[in-house]
């Protein structure tokens, strides 16, 4: 069985601080991870996936995470934070290329000036 | 390139109703998923289909919601009778199934309130 936890259910930094969101997995195979950002009232945006390849991955808006199998995580960071960066953010194990995802529960980032 | 399409975007009924939701997934896409998100909660998985048929549902409460995708393109999802623990955002989303297979694409949702 494959599992989820998002250490931290809100997180805040100042502009230009550095963000970091807490991702530990659990999974019997290879895992293939994710982090999703949503913006209210809208859908989930793919900001990166880790697929076996690079341990570290770069997505948009300057987010990257790092796979550490040795730890079961893959937590997101960003050096410099801008207000457009508030969100709700999630992270999301697979298993195999088609199969459906499983997500954690959820990061609220508030960005203050 | 059109994204995903929902509707109706938001939705209130009474306990006890039926409600349906529709989901226009990226054209091309075979695999459709639909997700239900409980406020506070990330999405769960309801039914994934592959063109049109289902490839799992098992987190699905088939005493009350249905779901097809007729043609292997379209989906709508039903609830009847409505429960208010059905309250939440209802979440599709669509895969191409080749090429970029670990992307999934999502709607915008569907907001379910139940009185």
């Amino acid at each position: 069985a494959q599992s989820v936890t998002q250490l931290g259910s809100h997180v805040s930094v100042s502009e230009g601080a550095l963000v970091l969101l807490r991702c530990n997995y659990s999974s019997s195979v290879p895992p293939y991870l994710f982090w999703y950002v949503q913006y209210p009232n809208q859908g989930l945006q793919l900001l990166l996936k880790y697929t076996s390849a690079a341990t570290l991955v770069k997505g948009i808006n300057g987010f990257e995470a790092e796979f550490k199998k040795s730890e079961t995580s893959f937590h997101l960071t960003k050096p410099s934070a801008h207000m457009s960066d508030a969100a709700e953010y999630f992270c999301a194990v697979g298993h195999q290329a088609g199969t459906a995802l499983i997500f954690g529960k959820g990061t609220t980032l508030s960005v203050s000036s | 390139e059109a994204g995903v399409a929902q509707s109706p975007r938001y939705k209130i009924i009474e306990k006890r109703q039926s409600v349906a939701f529709w989901c226009n997934p990226i054209s091309g896409h075979a695999t459709l998923y639909w997700y239900q998100q409980i406020l506070g909660q990330g999405p769960k998985l309801l039914i994934q289909f592959q063109n049109n048929g289902v490839v799992d549902d098992s987190q699905l409460p088939k005493d009350r919601f249905s779901a097809e995708r007729l043609k292997g393109v379209d989906s709508t999802l039903k609830i009847q009778p409505a429960k208010l623990e059905d309250s939440a955002v209802y979440l599709c989303a669509s895969s191409p199934g080749q090429g970029n297979l670990y992307e999934q694409y999502f709607g915008p949702g569907t907001r379910l309130t139940v009185t």
